[in-house]
């Protein structure tokens, strides 16, 4: 069966900094990855996605994410975080099949 | 182009009551999903639609029904409902490509049960 984890519950940083959420999964064969983000009050919208070809993938909002597969690994990055960032990140994998698992997401406070 | 849009956005009930959730789309996706949302565990899915006239179970589908009479509507149904019931309902979207496909969100929709 397939599984996301995403071991850090919230993470606060400062604005300006750089910012790395960790997504962890298990898929029997080649994963497709996917981040999304949730604004409060609010439905959750794509960031990014990777199914093939480069393994670090470009999304909106200047985030990147890197797929490792030896790792087993879709880490979220962001190299200077602005205080609209601020929101829950959520990792999700799928493929060869119309269900998509979600992590627990991770919550981001971004301080001034 | 409105999306995904849920009816309604609030709801409180009373243990036993029933009701219905709307969700529509005006993407002409073909599939469409159902999602419980509560503290700690992120999205679990709970039933979807491959297609109109078409639905399935997802990982936690008891004490709820759907129906997908036409393809732009999914609705989810709560027969009895029960407290452990209360949490945040998201319905989604996604063109009919199984493989690393978007799924778009509505806003969801907000349940209490007393």
């Amino acid at each position: 069966a397939q599984s996301v984890t995403q071991p850090d519950i919230h993470i606060t940083v400062s604005e300006g900094a750089s910012l790395e959420l960790r997504c962890n999964y298990s898929y029997g064969a080649t994963p497709y990855l996917f981040w999304y983000v949730q604004s409060p009050g609010q439905g959750l919208q794509l960031l990014l996605k990777y199914f093939s070809g480069d393994t670090l993938v470009q999304g909106i909002k200047g985030f990147e994410a890197e797929f490792k597969r030896s790792q087993s690994s879709f880490n979220l990055r962001k190299p200077s975080v602005h205080w609209s960032d601020a929101a829950e990140y959520f990792c999700a994998v799928g493929g060869g099949s119309e269900k998509v698992t979600f992590g627990t997401g991770t919550k981001l406070q971004v301080i001034p | 182009n409105a999306g995904v849009t849920q009816t309604p956005k609030f709801r409180v009930l009373k243990t036993g009551q029933s009701m219905t959730l709307l969700c529509a789309q005006d993407m002409n996706h073909e599939y469409m999903y159902w999602y419980r949302q509560d503290p700690g565990m992120g999205l679990r899915l709970i039933h979807y639609s491959v297609g109109e006239g078409t639905t399935a179970k997802g990982e936690v589908p008891d004490g709820y029904n759907v129906s997908r009479l036409k393809k732009q509507n999914f609705l989810l149904g709560l027969e009895s409902a029960a407290p452990s019931q209360t949490s945040v309902y998201f319905c989604a979207s996604s063109m009919r490509r199984e493989y690393a496909d978007t799924q778009y969100f509505g806003p969801g929709t907000r349940l209490t049960v007393l």
